[in-house]
């Protein structure tokens, strides 16, 4: 069974264009993640959710809406997309938002805006 | 500020041979770092975290660390290298909010 999933794996849009991820756990995690891969394989954290509720919202475009409608679930919404989303976007989960729990990710969406 | 330095964007080794891929850590707090490894079109998978229980840390695959606070180093190492091993490698550290800071990956290549 796969512990994080995300769909779709792959994501092709026009500029301009509003488009959804979806991402579920079924660890019994309670705190979710989002995260962009650039083409430069740098990895940075956009989002993070603990029981539904905001915790990190680091310095993402108003453009870029997480919603968490249950602890398994976190999808993130793009509005208007342009060029500079294209990227990989990674959700994953943990128990807790301790410092040392470990990070379960999902196999990735790659976005790429025309 | 927490940050991650991974030297070395490309290491390349041969079958057998030893793998060292280097990372330095800067943080204010005692840190929790962890080593992350991703398959090609994979999401990432731990290797092994420390956690201040000890500072030689074994994980999966034969992979270890050892956390140095005097050199602010933690370096991935791996007596012998098989093709599998191939694949991007991540190291990071966790912030109080648990959010993971990640160095900019360190792809390793394993030649027959």
């Amino acid at each position: 069974d796969t512990a994080v999933s995300q769909t779709p794996k792959y994501l092709v849009t026009q500029m301009g264009n509003d488009k959804s991820i979806k991402c579920e756990q079924n660890l019994g995690h309670d705190t979710m993640y989002w995260y962009k891969q650039d083409s430069k394989k740098f990895l940075k954290i956009m989002f993070s959710y603990n029981n539904k509720e905001l915790i990190i919202n680091e310095t993402v475009p108003n453009r870029f809406s997480p919603k968490s409608p249950d602890k398994a679930h976190l999808n993130l919404h793009i509005n208007s997309l342009e060029l500079g989303d294209s990227a990989v976007y990674f959700c994953a989960s943990s128990q807790g938002d301790r410092d040392d729990n470990e990070q379960f990710f999902g196999p990735g969406t790659r976005l790429t805006v025309l | 500020a927490q940050s991650v330095t991974q030297l070395g964007s490309h290491v390349s080794v041969s079958e057998g041979a030893l793998v060292l891929l280097r990372c330095n850590y800067s943080s204010s707090v005692p840190p929790y770092l962890f080593w992350y490894v991703q398959y090609p079109n994979q999401g990432l998978q731990l290797l092994l975290k420390y956690t201040s229980a000890a500072t030689l840390v074994k994980g999966i695959n034969g992979f270890e660390a050892e956390f140095k606070k005097s050199e602010t180093s933690f370096h991935l190492t791996k007596p012998s290298a098989h093709m599998s091993d191939a694949a991007e490698y991540f190291c990071a550290v966790s912030s109080n909010t648990g959010k993971l800071i990640f160095g900019q990956g360190t792809t390793l290549q394993v030649k027959p």
